[in-house]
């Protein structure tokens, strides 16, 4: 079976920095695109960053783009979101999630792990 | 890039039919056959229902039918039944190399 499982959320102060993990299994980690999507409270999703299978190549979300850096090691089977400069509305729960195919492009979330929750406050 | 629009919140008695708009640009929905559609239920992961525009992942049920006209998609739920109450968003890759979920629809059954 196909899975994902998200750790490392928790309660950071503003300005502070937070490491997401996501571990996968029960496919080739390493030969399909994965993705960070994000939820705050009571909100809508909001896809932030995506990278290809081998993670060459990596995609954020303008809200993002200069603080958060998405990696991944396949050896271990696992992809990492490091978030830098948090704000009070990073506050969310953090989503990764499998794409088909070795590319970010034209492509879909499946499946998604259980999220693991962000808090940004003071 | 601003979210596709979703109505708020769409009802139905058991098995009756419905359906949700999802209407982008020509910059997303429009542009692309790659939109698909996730159903949240309460405090739980989203799960994929379609996969661009109209194919069903395995073990989806056929009540589950999508389709695409200009800027909008839609999501059509035959047969309504109390498994279906839950929250659906559609999401469309975009011409930025990014994606844009849509805002949201509540679907209740009466």
């Amino acid at each position: 079976e196909v899975q994902m499982l998200e750790s490392g959320g928790g309660l950071v102060q503003p300005g502070g920095s937070l490491r997401l993990s996501c571990a996968g299994s029960g496919f080739t980690f390493g030969t399909y695109a994965m993705s960070w999507v994000r939820q705050a409270p009571g909100k809508g999703l909001e896809w932030i960053s995506g990278l290809t299978g081998a993670g060459a190549f990596t995609y954020y979300a303008d809200s993002v783009k200069g603080r958060f850096t998405i990696s991944r090691d396949n050896y271990k089977n696992m992809m990492f979101l490091q978030m830098n400069s948090l704000r009070v509305e990073d506050t969310a729960v953090y989503y990764c999630a499998k794409m088909t195919g070795e590319s970010v492009h034209r492509n879909w979330f499946d499946p998604w792990g259980q999220g693991t929750l962000v808090s940004v406050s003071s | 890039q601003s979210a596709l629009t979703q109505p708020a919140s769409v009802s139905g008695s058991p098995g009756q039919s419905i359906t949700i708009s999802c209407t982008g640009t020509s910059r997303d929905v429009g542009a692309y056959n790659h939109v698909s559609w996730y159903q949240q239920h309460p405090g739980k992961a989203p799960k994929l229902m379609i996969y661009d525009v109209s194919n069903r992942p395995s073990g989806i049920s056929d009540r589950f039918s999508g389709s695409k006209s200009g800027n909008t998609a839609s999501l059509t739920i035959s047969g309504l039944q109390a498994e279906d109450e839950a929250d659906y968003y559609c999401s469309s890759y975009t011409s930025s190399n990014t994606y844009v979920f849509g805002t949201g629809t509540k679907v209740a059954v009466l």
